[in-house]
């Protein structure tokens, strides 16, 4: 049973570039979140999928935007790439009905973005 | 707003040993939960152990345990019998039951087992 899957592995792009991040989630699950990590940090809500529609989203501008296919796979676009941009980008899939005392959020290993 | 400090950037014990990592956060509310998750060099971010806030007893793992301290707003994780594949970064994480989409994280721990 495949887990989270994300690709690319690594990546370098240059300021003022767009870049596409995908991910397919673990087997059976809806829901799809992404997550910011900036060197040294913890990871950052950026925004959660379900149903091919954005449901929620953190403190992001709107260079960030997203897609949910219908198998539940996503991608994360991010535009006008700023320096500030490079980070650990990590998608996590869940069940939509996700019970915190039982559930569990699955993680990729992430796409790291170099932005120069 | 709900904040997660961790103020240990970095730890190290030895092979064997007990470690405590330190966790607090902030919230005004009164129902969420909290997690460590453990992060090794393959980035995969990995549930170590979690806390509803409801209950009083403290959540145990086989070698990981936490003393949660709700008025306290505390929540540190031990590690019994380190291992050398505990080495790892280790995020303190919170998220409220009723909004349970935005998870937050601590900036992290990084723990070194030595030999």
């Amino acid at each position: 049973d495949a887990g989270v899957t994300q690709s690319p592995t690594h990546l370098i792009k240059t300021r003022g570039q767009q870049v596409t991040l995908r991910c397919s989630p673990k087997s059976g699950h809806d829901t799809v979140s992404w997550y910011q990590q900036a060197l040294g940090q913890g990871p950052q809500f950026i925004f959660q999928y379900y149903e091919e529609e954005e449901r929620q989203r953190g403190n992001f501008p709107d260079r960030f935007s997203g897609h949910q296919f219908p198998n539940y796979s996503s991608e994360l676009n991010v535009n006008a790439l700023l320096l500030g941009d490079s980070a650990l980008y990590l998608c996590a899939s869940s069940l939509t009905i996700w019970a915190p005392e039982t559930g569990e959020l699955f993680f990729g290993e992430g796409s790291r973005l170099t932005v120069l | 707003a709900q904040t997660v400090t961790q103020s240990q950037p970095e730890m190290s014990v030895q092979e064997a040993e007990t470690v405590t990592l330190s966790c607090t956060y902030d919230t005004s509310e009164n129902n969420y939960y909290l997690f460590w998750y453990k992060q090794p060099p393959s980035r995969q971010m990995i549930l170590v152990i979690r806390q509803e806030a409801y209950k009083q007893q403290n959540a145990t793992e086989n070698r990981f345990s936490v003393n949660f301290q709700k008025a306290a707003k505390s929540f540190s994780l031990k590690i019994s019998d380190s291992q050398l594949g505990d080495t790892a970064m280790y995020f303190c994480a919170f998220i409220l039951t009723y909004n349970n989409n935005d998870m937050r994280f601590g900036a992290g721990t990084r723990l070194t087992v030595k030999p």
